[in-house]
């Protein structure tokens, strides 16, 4: 069976410090994944998806950046926080188009 | 572009009670529609999903929703809440104008009363 996991669980960084997030999928090939931020009472909210490795699409304009190296490993980075960065930060992933999103665990980012 | 509103954020039941939580989406065609739910602190779960055929989809932890293509809406229900029932629950929508990347609602957050 398939399964997503995100590191760390939870992080809090000063204003200014860089930013990574991990996330892998097991047990699938060629997954389409994303980055999604949920922040109090305002859903969620796409900020990166990818379709394939090296390939990454921004939503939304920000200091947030994505990179994925490996066919199943996707990252969420920033070189340089803000206090609005922080919030509650979930990968997943979506075999081809059209199907089930199923999410990690969740990473909570609290910036100080 | 594709858009759900879930009009209701905070829903308060008591235990045992029936439950409607609301959920509208605008999009031309019929959408991929779906309902997650998600614990404090927690990922996101799937409860139900509707992609085509019967309009009363049936899910996990004895939740229904139905699809009404003239109201544009997805409601989800459930006849007898229990307390660990108490969550967020979201919305989703997915069509091919979006590269079928669901949209979520900002949600409802269902507080149950003992």
């Amino acid at each position: 069976s398939q399964t997503i996991h995100q590191w760390p669980a939870t992080l809090v960084q000063p204003v200014g410090s860089p930013l990574s997030l991990e996330c892998t999928v097991e047990g699938t090939s060629n997954p389409n994944l994303y980055w999604y931020r949920q922040a109090a009472g305002r859903g969620l909210q796409l900020l990166f998806y990818s379709v394939g490795i090296g390939q990454i699409s921004s939503e939304v304009p920000q200091n947030l950046s994505a990179s994925r190296p490996q066919d199943r490993q996707f990252i969420l980075s920033s070189k340089k926080l803000l206090l609005s960065d922080s919030g509650f930060y979930l990968c997943a992933w979506m075999k081809g188009l059209g199907n089930t999103i199923y999410f990690g665990e969740g990473s909570w980012l609290t910036v100080v | 572009a594709q858009s759900v509103t879930q009009p209701d954020i905070h829903i308060t039941v008591s235990e045992g009670a029936s439950l409607e939580l609301r959920c509208n989406y605008s999009y031309g065609a019929t959408p991929y529609l779906f309902w997650y739910v998600q614990s404090p602190g927690q990922g996101l779960q799937l409860l139900l999903k509707y992609f085509s055929g019967d309009t009363l989809v049936q899910g996990i932890k004895g939740f229904e929703a139905e699809f009404k293509r003239s109201q544009s809406s997805f409601n989800l229900r459930k006849p007898s809440v229990h307390w660990s029932d108490a969550a967020e629950y979201f919305c989703a929508v997915a069509a091919s104008g979006g590269s079928y990347i669901p949209t979520f609602g900002r949600g409802t957050s269902l507080i149950v009363h003992p």
